[in-house]
């Protein structure tokens, strides 16, 4: 049974460099999600495709965040001229969705933890 | 505003004690209240679903039941492994993509 994966796990990096993180979802799942999750908190929501249609950003996800999914299958966040408040873990999720409320189940990955120094 | 608040913040307990973490959600068209189990440096699990007041479901150890309100987590006779973070999301369904919005999740510790 093949989960999310995501690469790299851990990213550490030195403010104004850019990084790119990987998320690979279950395998037939249409939609994919960006979470980004700091120490104590809850999963925020980012940013979320159907398919290769990025459809909804955040108000979180600034002018230096961008993300794709070319294909439609996996999936890249880019993060440009990183700062300190950028240190996170950043989540991937996928889900079969849409349609029936069952297909909306998102499913996780392990996370990409960034550092930024 | 859409809001969901976790309580209590960490709860510690013993091995064999039960006891119930709250989710309490403010949503106007909840479409899926959902509970994830996280330990450290990992991804959110999946445990359950739940889409309408009324609604039970069990796996092992654990029970979630929702009402109009708030949906609770019930661990019964908890084992120290059920030590993690429990976080509990809903989803609004199509009006917003099925984003889903956490709460702040419960720490959870089961003592030996």
């Amino acid at each position: 049974d093949t989960g999310v994966s995501q690469d790299p796990r851990h990213k550490i990096t030195k403010r104004g460099q850019n990084v790119t993180f990987r998320c690979d979802p279950i395998s037939e799942h249409n939609r994919l999600y960006w979470y980004r999750q700091t120490l104590g908190q809850g999963p925020e929501f980012l940013t979320y495709f159907q398919n290769e249609a990025q459809l909804e950003k955040s108000r979180l996800l600034s002018d230096r965040f961008s993300a794709e999914r070319p294909k439609g299958s996996f999936s890249t966040l880019e993060i440009q001229r990183t700062e300190q408040g950028d240190s996170a873990m950043y989540l991937c999720a996928s889900s079969p969705g849409p349609g029936l409320a069952v297909r909306e189940t998102q499913y996780f990955g392990p996370g990409t933890r960034l550092l930024v120094l | 505003e859409d809001q969901v608040t976790q309580s209590p913040e960490a709860l510690r307990l013993q091995e064999g004690e039960s006891s119930s973490l709250n989710c309490s959600y403010t949503v106007s068209g909840l479409r899926g209240l959902f509970w994830y189990r996280q330990d450290p440096g990992k991804g959110p699990e999946f445990l359950f679903t739940l889409y309408s007041a009324g609604e039970e479901k069990e796996k092992e150890r654990l029970k979630a039941t929702l009402t109009k309100k708030e949906s609770f987590l019930h661990i019964t006779a908890p084992k120290p492994e059920d030590s993690a973070t429990y976080l509990c999301a809903f989803s609004r369904g199509e009006t917003s993509g099925s984003r889903l919005t956490f709460g702040e999740g419960t720490q959870l510790t089961v003592n030996p």
